[in-house]
């Protein structure tokens, strides 16, 4: 099925670095949805965006969504140890029936050196 | 309140055998989304329930796949004749009316 092109698939960086990713998709989505997956978790939502061109924060998150509708971003400023997990962005389409499946992207596997 | 909750935690089958994976959503969560994640990939979406019906079977990677829900709450996705490629976590995910999904923590499918 389709997903959506994320990058970069790891990140390996230390504490207190700032931290960057992104996803783009060929097709419009309705909404942008960022998710943090922790081992034998199911994945957590952390930011959703609702509007092109809309920033918005979640505490040392800040995620934007693209103007065309097709690409996002997640920012996480001055990293710590509980930011280590797999990041996925996910992008969902409002039909008639209601709201879509999310198709997701591969994520990004952050991982934080001592 | 209460999260997702899914069942069993894992589950080994053999090669044909039929697999049962439950998954009971929040409480008043209309909508019911079923996903299932390989190693190493994202999430690959495979049916989505509102109500009792499911309006997107699109997902369903074979006919050996079917899902159900009952009563508008708890859904049921059955694997049949399962295959070595069906080994993955299959995650659950309710939310209410199409607003932000909630993920369950999965059920972790091993085939021998």
């Amino acid at each position: 099925g389709q997903q959506l092109n994320q990058s970069p698939q790891s990140m390996f960086i230390q504490e207190g670095e700032d931290v960057s990713m992104n996803c783009t998709s060929s097709s419009i989505f309705n909404t942008w949805l960022w998710y943090k997956q922790e081992p034998g978790e199911g994945p957590v939502l952390l930011i959703a965006l609702y509007k092109a061109g809309e920033l918005t924060s979640n505490g040392r998150l800040t995620a934007q969504f693209g103007i065309t509708r097709k690409d996002s971003f997640l920012n996480i400023s001055a990293s710590i140890p509980s930011d280590v997990g797999i990041y996925f962005c996910a992008g969902q389409r409002f039909s008639g029936g209601g709201a879509d499946g999310l198709t997701f992207g591969k994520g990004t596997h952050l991982i934080i050196q001592p | 309140g209460a999260g997702v909750s899914q069942s069993p935690s894992n589950k080994v089958t053999e090669k044909g055998k039929d697999v049962e994976l439950r998954c009971d959503p929040i409480s008043g969560h209309t909508a019911l989304y079923w996903y299932r994640q390989s190693l190493g990939q994202g999430l690959e979406f495979l049916i989505y329930f509102q109500g009792n019906s499911a309006p997107d079977k699109s997902g369903l990677p074979s006919d050996r796949f079917s899902a159900e829900r009952t009563g508008g709450s708890v859904s049921t996705l059955t694997i049949q004749r399962t295959q070595q490629e069906d080994s993955a976590v299959y995650l659950c995910a309710s939310s209410q009316s199409g607003n932000t999904q909630y993920f369950g923590p999965g059920t972790r499918l091993t085939v021998l």
